[in-house]
């Protein structure tokens, strides 16, 4: 079964320090994995995706498929980082379907 | 440019009435998809329209559940004898094409129709 685990519902880190978002994966083909953010009173909106690997907002995010794994990773976490994270899952028939993990909600303290 | 648009962001309905939730997508969009999303929960897939057609409703929980889209623009998910059950809020995203394209999927939210059902 395809399935985006996201172990942590909650992250509260200290300004500039470095951020981690945990993101685990069951799927059987060649998976197309994305993060996307929301941030408060704001819409769903894409911030990167493993095909493009770049760098957004100081976010970085690898494809582990050896531990179906796809963190988020941010070395200095900013205030304005403050927000819910969700790792999403291309569907398998296609790359429409997104499959999502429940969301961490990242806090960042100043 | 204007994004995705949702009506009502906020919806109140008594058990077994009838809802319809308006999306309208990005102009030019060509795909668009309905998902749901319950309190601490991810999105959840409902129907991926390519034009007019439902490529895909294999998300759709029930029969009560069914979505239009006549035009290849607007669409409407409306929702039979609702159940409290189907609380929850209900987004919209619209891809500029199918799956085909390096960036051609990239999905666009609108801001969610909360639905509460009493």
């Amino acid at each position: 079964a395809q399935r985006v685990t996201q172990p942590e519902k909650l992250l509260s880190v200290f300004k500039g320090a470095p951020v981690e978002l945990k993101c685990n994966y069951s799927y059987s083909g060649s998976p197309e994995l994305f993060w996307y953010v929301q941030y408060s009173r704001q819409r769903l909106q894409l911030l990167l995706r493993h095909i493009s690997r770049e760098s957004i907002k100081g976010f970085t995010a690898d494809l582990n498929k050896g531990e179906t794994s796809f963190h988020l990773k941010k070395p200095f976490a900013q205030e304005e980082d403050s927000a819910m994270y969700y790792c999403a899952l291309s569907g398998q028939r296609s790359n429409y379907q997104l499959i999502w993990g429940a969301g961490t909600k990242l806090i960042i303290k100043p | 440019g204007a994004g995705v648009s949702q009506t009502p962001s906020n919806k109140v309905t008594e058990k077994g009435k009838y809802v319809e939730l308006r999306c309208d997508p990005i102009s030019g969009h060509t795909a668009l998809y309905w998902y749901r999303q319950s309190l601490g929960q991810g999105p959840e897939f409902l129907i991926y329209f390519q034009g007019t057609g439902a490529a895909d409703d294999s998300g759709l929980p029930n029969d009560r559940f069914f979505a239009v889209r006549p035009e290849g623009s607007v669409s409407t998910l409306k929702i039979q004898r609702t159940e409290r059950g189907d609380s929850a809020v209900y987004l919209c995203a619209s891809s500029l094409q199918g799956p085909t394209g390096a960036n051609s999927y990239e999905q666009y939210f609108g801001p969610g129709t909360r639905l509460t059902v009493t």
